[in-house]
């Protein structure tokens, strides 16, 4: 069975870089994979922020920005800010038209 | 622009069925793949279902047999048949459509989403 882990939880301060990651429990995380990621903040839908790994959504500000790193695909958001906190959702396309989300990690601003 | 707003959430006992529907508008839901996507209460993403705009479905393990995804061209809308409901079918549904091209397999706007809770 396919596992896409990313962390549970991360804090960063204001200002600050954080890099998320998403990884697979069996092999690497390639661009064939092409991760995605999702920002969800409590009760709303989730907003599409990234795609083919390190494409910016149109509107998502520049301090988004999408890798892969080693074995994993990675987000990465620098100069975070107080409404960067949410939980951060990534999906992995597994090819014959199934796809795989992550956990979901939740990123604390403080 | 482009809305997707789903409805037919609702109550249900263990073994009955729901039929989840996803009105959408600024586009054409046979233009772009789309997708069922549901979060369990406090928990992450769980993808479905695919539609791809040539017609071909596919489900995740979870749902594959008791779940049937759908479209209707003439009223721009995805549903979401689900029969033999389970309490651990209880969740958000999300209807989701796939950017363009559909070679990048990601998903660019999804709906509100609509509660479906399968409880005795």
């Amino acid at each position: 069975q396919t596992v896409v882990t990313q962390e549970t939880s991360f804090s960063v301060s204001p200002g600050g870089k954080v890099t998320l990651t998403c990884g697979l429990n069996s092999g690497s995380v390639s661009p064939s994979h092409y991760p995605s990621w999702y920002q969800q903040t409590p009760g709303q839908s989730p907003r599409t922020l990234i795609y083919s790994t390190s494409i910016r959504s149109s509107g998502v500000p520049d301090r988004f920005s999408g890798s892969i790193l080693g074995n994993k695909a990675a987000l990465t958001i620098t100069g975070a800010q107080a409404d960067d906190e949410s939980d951060y959702h990534c999906l992995l396309y597994m090819g014959s038209g199934i796809w795989v989300f992550g956990g979901g990690t939740k990123l604390t601003v403080l | 622009e482009v809305q997707l707003v789903e409805s037919g959430g609702g109550l249900i006992q263990p073994g009955g069925s729901l039929r989840l529907s996803c009105a959408a508008s600024g586009f054409t839901v046979s233009s772009n793949f789309m997708t069922w996507v549901r979060q369990a209460p406090g928990k992450g993403l769980e993808w479905v279902s695919v539609l791809f705009s040539g017609g071909t479905i596919y489900y995740a393990d979870s749902v594959k047999g008791r779940f049937t995804i759908s479209r209707d061209i003439s009223k721009n809308t995805l549903f979401l048949q689900m029969n033999s409901l389970r309490v651990e079918d209880t969740a958000v549904y999300y209807c989701a459509r796939g950017g363009a091209p559909a070679t990048q397999y990601y998903l660019d706007y999804w709906g509100q989403g609509t509660l479906a809770t399968v409880s005795s």
